[in-house]
């Protein structure tokens, strides 16, 4: 079974670093891109990048590029979203998912999302 | 930049009745449409992609049809679970983007 498990709940400050992640299991990892997508409290759905584990080609959103970081360590199957200093606008819902299997304009499987709140 | 229009914002509907949605894109944007719906407090799931292939597991009251810049999702039957928040979204292979719909939100 495809899964992806992402990592908690996190309170940050403004200005902190924050690295949360994704683990996928029940596939090949490395061979499936990972997407990660941002919905801010009561919004709807950005796309901010993407990543392919095998050998960590990475696009970005222009709206997000330079403003986060993605990464990925293919031998624990895990992909990362990364911030350097958090800004209250941060504060989300973001989740990771996966290219699609039968067609790579769409997303396949999502995991349950991690909740990041940026308050002083 | 292709932008993605759903319409309307809200759709009311009663179950058993049928709920048609529109997605409308700034230009052509081939047959690269997915379709996804969101219940509160969960992840967005796959219904649609390639604008009229279901996902594995989707019923098949749910279709999708359409090309080039305008789609269609519908729900020939609605049942209490499909009451939810149904995005669509482009995908762009370069420079690579995948763009949402602001979703159309399906109440009772």
């Amino acid at each position: 079974e495809v899964q992806l498990v992402q990592s908690g709940a996190e309170v940050k400050k403004p200005g902190e670093s924050l690295k949360i992640s994704c683990k996928g299991s029940g596939y090949s990892f490395r061979n499936y891109w990972i997407a990660w997508v941002r919905q801010m409290p009561g919004k709807g759905l950005e796309w901010m990048g993407i990543i392919y584990p095998g050998d960590s080609d990475t696009r970005y959103s222009p709206s997000f590029q330079g403003q986060v970081t993605i990464s990925a360590d293919q031998s624990i199957s895990t992909a990362y979203l990364q911030w350097t200093s958090l800004k209250a606008s941060d504060t989300a819902m973001y989740y990771c998912a996966r290219r699609g299997e039968h067609s790579s304009s769409c997303f396949d499987y999502w995991g349950q999302g991690s909740l990041v709140t940026v308050s002083s | 930049e292709i932008v993605m229009t759903q319409s309307p914002a809200t759709l009311s509907v009663s179950p058993g009745e049928r709920a048609t949605f529109s997605c409308r894109a700034s230009q052509s944007v081939s047959s690269n449409l997915a379709w996804y719906q969101q219940k509160p407090g969960q992840a967005p799931r796959l219904l649609i992609y390639g604008a009229s292939t279901r996902a594995t597991g989707v019923p098949a009251r749910f279709s999708g049809s359409g090309s080039g810049t305008e789609f269609t999702l519908t729900i020939s039957s609605l049942r209490s679970e499909d009451f939810a928040v149904y995005y669509c979204q482009h995908f762009n292979n370069w420079p690579l983007m995948y763009t949402f719909g602001q979703g159309t939100k399906l109440e009772i």
